[in-house]
């Protein structure tokens, strides 16, 4: 049974960085692409980025210069890594993983984020 | 960036009634575009890609259809679980782009 959970700070002050762990199961992360998206209230869903089976990555570029994502295959966990966070981050942060090229045929629940001081 | 427009924003409907949601894309997509449901506690499930494969598990009436720019959804006969938030998805260009959702709701 696949399954992908998100785990996050739920609360992060203005300025510093966001860290999320996307745990999987049922499938391994050397055989899918696994992106993360984000909904807020301003921009609705945005993609940010995925990290390929073979573990490159591709990022949006609206986040470019303060996104990382990676991995630990041996953990089955994805993480994401956001620096510089505004009050316009605050949203919910969902791991999925890619099926067929683009397409997200799984989620997690989703990770709930307040960027507040 | 390619653009996805969504219409209509809202949708009041009956149980057991046929709807269309409609979606446009800013340029030609080559038919590269998903659809998925959005629950009210979060839950995001994927229901067609490619406009119009139906992911394993989803009701028969639920269908895709659309070329160019233009695409839709369509559910055939309404069931009470189907009342959600519904967003295409683009994945024809990086980067990815979703609509901006349309809200099934009881009439």
């Amino acid at each position: 049974q696949v399954q992908l959970k998100e785990t996050g700070p739920g609360l992060v002050q203005p300025t510093q960085t966001l860290s999320i762990t996307c745990t999987v199961s049922g499938f391994s992360l050397t055989s899918y692409y696994m992106q993360w998206v984000r909904q807020t209230p301003g921009k609705g869903l945005e993609w940010m980025g995925f990290i390929r089976s073979g573990g490159s990555t591709e990022y949006n570029s609206e986040f470019k210069s303060r996104l990382s994502i990676s991995r630990d295959t041996s953990k089955n966990q994805v993480f994401l890594k956001m620096n510089s966070l505004k009050t316009e981050d605050t949203g919910v942060y969902y791991c999925a993983r890619v099926s067929v090229p683009g397409y997200m045929d799984a989620w997690g629940q989703g990770a709930s984020v307040t960027v507040s001081s | 960036d390619i653009q996805m427009t969504q219409s209509p924003s809202s949708l009041p409907a009956s149980l057991g009634e046929r709807v269309t949601i409609s979606c446009r894309a800013s340029q030609g997509i080559s038919n590269n575009l998903n659809w998925y449901q959005q629950k009210p506690d979060g839950t995001i499930k994927p229901l067609i890609y490619y406009t119009s494969n139906l992911q394993s598990g989803v009701p028969s009436r639920f269908s895709g259809s659309g070329s160019g720019t233009d695409y839709s959804l369509t559910i055939s006969s309404l069931e009470p679980e189907d009342f959600a938030m519904y967003y295409c998805q683009q994945d024809a260009s990086f980067p990815l782009t979703f609509g901006s959702g349309t809200k099934l709701e009881i009439k």
